[in-house]
């Protein structure tokens, strides 16, 4: 079975702090993302990585960093949390493949909390 | 523009009944993947179904069948004999190529199933 495994359920910050989310996976998977989810928006895709120490933004990286030092850690760093990033974040994993279904693989999701 | 449109916030269905979840979908690639998640109200996404743009056939996994119409851009979910455990909300996603690894989800649909 396909674990994905992300640090905390339910985490509660202030504003200006510094948050790191991380997020392990024990599939051996290349692939690695994070989403965040907002009511009426879906997931939007922040960050993601294909190999250790590669990354690429996704459609929101604004406010957002991310670091890739193992295969299977990837984690999310809000430098300065702010309010307007409350939100629940997903991590997720996947084999690459090109045309093949290779279904990402979600972690339990991190519900943050920004005051 | 929205690549994913899910145009049903939320839905009611009987138990034993089936439900159809409707998701259309934007892409110029004539090469591409559909994917349908589960999101219980534990948070973490069940990946439930996948239909390749050239696949010939609906996709089918037990009570899960996709009614895939490409000319009319739409992948909808049908839910058949519906469970109390199916109430989750339900997310549609696309992944084109050449952006191999990234997936576009729509807003989502709550389904609520009635005993």
């Amino acid at each position: 079975d396909v674990k994905v495994t992300q640090s905390s359920r339910y985490l509660v910050k202030r504003t200006g702090e510094k948050v790191f989310l991380e997020c392990v996976q024990d599939m051996d998977h290349e692939n690695m993302f994070w989403y965040r989810q907002d009511p009426g928006l879906g997931l939007r895709l922040i960050y993601f990585s294909y190999d250790v120490k590669m990354k690429e933004k996704g459609d929101i990286p604004e406010g957002y960093s991310v670091s890739r030092e193992k295969k299977e850690r990837f984690s999310l760093i809000l430098e300065s949390a702010s309010t307007n990033q409350t939100s629940m974040y997903l991590c997720a994993s996947s084999t690459p493949g090109q045309g093949a279904r290779n279904e990402q693989f979600f972690g339990p999701g991190t519900r943050l909390t920004v005051l | 523009a929205q690549k994913i449109t899910q145009t049903q916030p939320g839905m009611f269905v009987q138990e034993k009944e089936a439900v159809t979840l409707d998701c259309t979908y934007d892409t110029s690639d004539p090469s591409y993947g559909l994917f349908w998640y589960k999101q219980p109200s534990s948070g973490e996404m069940i990946f439930l179904i996948y239909q390749g743009s050239y696949d010939q056939q609906n996709a089918t996994e037990g009570r899960y069948s996709l009614n895939f119409q490409k000319a009319r851009k739409s992948a909808n979910l049908v839910i058949s004999a519906s469970q109390l455990g199916d109430s989750a909300m339900y997310f549609c996603a696309m992944r084109e190529t050449p952006n191999d690894y990234k997936l576009s989800f729509g807003a989502g649909t709550t389904v609520t199933v009635r005993a």
